[in-house]
């Protein structure tokens, strides 16, 4: 089955420095790859996606690369501000088997803090 | 505003009463699905809806049934709630397209459930 494998946190970083956080995926066939956000208290948001290999996700600073040779699609941003406070979830979509059917698989989450 | 709602935001109750979180989402998605997030496990699918009158177990269904009589509602309801059954809970929706490729997934603000 498809698995989604993300660097463990907590992470924690002073403002302005570089951010990666690590994701690796297992799937069959070509799944779409996403990054959610979850800011306190509330649910997760779309950050980035990329639907094919070598496509690159962006987003409010922060970029992720789909690399089918080493199936990762890893987290970076130059310069995290406090406001990146959050927990990111790597995910992976697929068509799943059958006619219509759906699957998407999510990583465990890592929790960033970022400090002034 | 597009947005997937549900509701209550918090609640707290005891072992075997029977209760049901309600989700409705105002952007006419075909598909609907309930998490549940723990610490250290991430986002885990309890079930889905293709559509109306179609669902389908996910990971963890067991404890829970869903219905899907109409488009825009999805109420998660809980028989016979057990404490480990205490979690946080998010309804999602996505579109999908004539390939029946999806949306990336709107989430609602979670439901905070204690079962005591």
């Amino acid at each position: 089955g498809n698995s989604v494998t993300q660097m463990e946190g907590p992470v924690t970083l002073s403002e302005e420095a570089f951010l990666t956080i690590n994701c690796t995926y297992t799937a069959t066939g070509y799944p779409s790859l996403f990054w959610y956000v979850q800011y306190p208290g509330e649910g997760l948001q779309l950050l980035l996606k990329a639907t094919k290999a070598d496509d690159k996700g962006s987003n409010k600073g922060f970029e992720a690369t789909y690399r089918k040779e080493t199936t990762s699609f890893h987290l970076e941003k130059g310069s995290v501000q406090v406001s990146d406070s959050a927990v990111y979830f790597c995910a992976l979509s697929d068509r799943g088997s059958g006619a219509g059917s759906y699957q998407l698989t999510f990583g465990k989450g890592t929790k960033l803090s970022v400090i002034p | 505003e597009a947005q997937v709602t549900q509701n209550p935001r918090y609640l707290i109750t005891v072992t075997g009463k029977k209760l049901t979180v309600t989700c409705s989402q105002n952007m006419n998605h075909e598909y609907m699905s309930w998490y549940r997030q723990d610490p250290g496990l991430g986002l885990r699918q309890i079930y889905y809806s293709m559509n109306v009158e179609v669902t389908d177990k996910g990971d963890v269904p067991e404890g829970y049934k869903v219905s899907r009589k109409e488009k825009r509602n999805f109420p998660l309801i809980l028989e016979s709630p057990s404490p480990n059954q205490t979690s946080l809970y998010f309804c999602a929706s996505s579109s999908q397209d004539r390939g029946g490729r999806n949306s990336p997934l709107h989430f609602g603000n979670g439901t905070r459930l204690t079962v005591t």
